[in-house]
């Protein structure tokens, strides 16, 4: 079935630093790709809608110059974190909506990203 | 504005017996609903998820879900609490176009 997959699982950096997380949709492509941020034992917030050939769009709040998506590919979704610092440590997800022909109505989320900033 | 809201963020239950997770949904029109579980340190499972046509759900472990439209309620239950079911549990709302919005989430304990 269809799987989305992101890498790193984890990643741990100096505060300053810039760290780039990438989700791949496996075996079906994905014109728009979702950014969630989870910060520790709370829900997940949306991020950004990441669009394939276009801007991401970014909700209410979000920095787009502190968080970077790039949609280089139809299975390609990059969010890369830009001078990162503490405060950005968090549980990054991605997700994918269905192909058209798979079957289901439902999203596909990546296992996860932990980033924790020094 | 789609949103969701989760009654309690913490439930405790003895293994054995009924679990009771509490959302309500606010909506202009019918919703998608889902219930995510996530284990610590993991992903996301879908358990079940409404999308207008049986009221009452039935979703994976033995968790089923029924749409009340005139509670605004989607409420997760399960007969009989396994230990392996403590976890975040996350009741989630398609805003349109696969853009979900999560509630606050509900930590269920087991107890022995």
């Amino acid at each position: 079935g269809a799987v989305v997959s992101q890498h790193p699982s984890w990643v741990i950096c100096k505060s300053g630093t810039s760290v780039k997380i990438e989700c791949r949709s496996l075996d079906f492509q994905a014109t728009t790709m979702f950014w969630y941020r989870q910060f520790p034992k709370q829900s997940l917030m949306l991020m950004a809608t990441s669009n394939e050939g276009s801007k991401a769009t970014y909700e209410q709040g979000v920095e787009k110059d502190k968080f970077l998506i790039n949609h280089a590919s139809l299975t390609l979704s990059t969010l890369t974190v830009t001078s990162a610092h503490p405060e950005d440590s968090s549980f990054y997800i991605c997700s994918a909506p269905p192909p058209l022909a798979g079957g289901t109505d439902t999203q596909y989320f990546g296992p996860g990203t932990r980033l924790t900033v020094l | 504005a789609q949103s969701v809201t989760q009654l309690d963020s913490h439930v405790s239950v003895s293994e054995g017996t009924p679990v009771l997770l509490r959302c309500n949904y606010s909506s202009s029109y019918s919703p998608s609903l889902f219930w995510y579980v996530q284990h610590p340190n993991k992903g996301l499972q879908l358990l079940l998820k409404y999308t207008s046509a049986a009221t009452l759900v039935k979703g994976i472990n033995g968790f089923e879900a029924e749409f009340k439209k005139s509670e605004t309620s989607f409420h997760l239950t399960k007969p009989s609490a396994h230990m392996s079911d403590a976890a975040e549990y996350f009741c989630v709302v398609d805003s349109g176009t696969y853009k979900y919005i999560f509630g606050t989430g509900t930590r269920l304990k087991v107890l022995a």
